[in-house]
C-alpha cells in the first residue's frame, strides 16, 4: 500500500530564517507531487507540482521554492521566511493528472513563523 | 475550473442523514464533480467523484441534478468522526495542460455532528 510522510509535523521558525519542508512518498512509482497551502481560517492553495524528477511548477508567485531530488522526494524550501509563510503546509500525491485520479494527503506541517 | 458554491456551515445530529449541496451552474460537459473532506488538524481526503450518473461508495452517496447545475453529498448515517468541512470541486477531463489535474479548493461546508 501507499503511505505519505511529512516532516516536521510542527515548527517554530524566526522571519528571515530558512525553511526546508521534506516529503516523501511509499509503495509507488513516478507520482504527480503536490504542495498545498492552507493559512488560518483559508481554504487550501496549491503552490507547486511535480510531474518528474526535476520538473516543478508553481502556481503562484512568492518567496518559496521546490525541488524534486528523487522519484518519491518532493523538497519545499525557502531561503528567508516571511511572517506571511506561517500555515498549514500539506504534501499530495496522485498516480496521474487524469480526472479520475484522487489526490492523497499527506498529515501536514504545520509552521509558525515568528 | 468552474466555480462551486457551497453554505459554510451545517449542523447534523448523530445518526441522521446529511445533505451537502453545492451549487455549480457555470458547469461544462467536461467537468467532474469531486468532493474531498477535512478533518480537524488533517489533510484532505477523497470522498467520491461523478460525472453524470448517481454515484454510491462505503463513504457516501453522490446525487447528480439532471441540468449538472446542482449536486448533494449525502451521508447516510452521521457520525462524530464525520465533523469535517467538505470541499465541492470541480475538475476538467481535459484539463491534462498546464494545471495538470490540480484540485483547487473553495472554502468549503463545515459540518458539525451533534450526539
Amino acid at each position: 500500500s501507499q503511505t505519505i510522510h511529512q516532516w516536521p509535523a510542527t515548527l517554530v521558525q524566526p522571519v528571515g530564517s530558512p525553511l526546508s519542508l521534506e516529503c516523501t512518498v511509499e509503495g509507488t512509482s513516478n507520482p504527480n507531487l503536490y504542495w498545498y497551502r492552507q493559512a488560518a481560517g483559508r481554504g487550501l492553495q496549491l503552490l507547486f507540482y511535480s510531474v518528474g524528477i526535476g520538473q516543478i511548477s508553481s502556481e503562484v508567485p512568492q518567496n518559496l521554492s521546490a525541488s524534486r531530488p528523487q522519484d518519491r522526494q518532493f523538497i519545499l524550501s525557502s531561503k528567508k521566511l516571511l511572517l506571511s509563510d506561517s500555515g498549514f503546509y500539506l504534501c499530495a500525491w496522485a498516480r496521474g493528472a487524469g480526472v479520475n485520479n484522487e489526490q492523497f494527503f499527506g498529515p501536514g506541517t504545520r509552521l509558525t513563523v515568528l | 475550473d468552474a466555480k462551486t458554491t457551497q453554505p459554510n456551515s451545517m449542523e447534523s445530529n448523530e445518526e441522521e442523514p446529511v445533505h451537502l449541496p453545492c451549487n455549480h451552474s457555470t458547469i461544462s460537459g467536461t467537468d467532474y464533480i469531486h468532493w474531498y473532506r477535512q478533518l480537524p488538524s488533517q489533510g484532505p481526503e477523497y470522498v467520491i467523484h461523478g460525472l453524470t450518473s448517481n454515484v454510491n461508495n462505503r463513504m457516501a452517496s453522490l446525487a447528480i441534478a439532471e441540468d449538472r447545475k446542482s449536486s448533494t453529498l449525502i451521508l447516510h448515517r452521521a457520525t462524530l468522526r464525520d465533523a469535517a468541512v467538505y470541499y465541492c470541486i470541480l475538475r476538467d477531463l481535459g484539463n491534462y495542460g498546464g494545471s495538470q489535474g490540480n484540485l483547487i479548493f473553495g472554502k468549503g461546508t463545515k459540518l458539525s455532528v451533534k450526539p
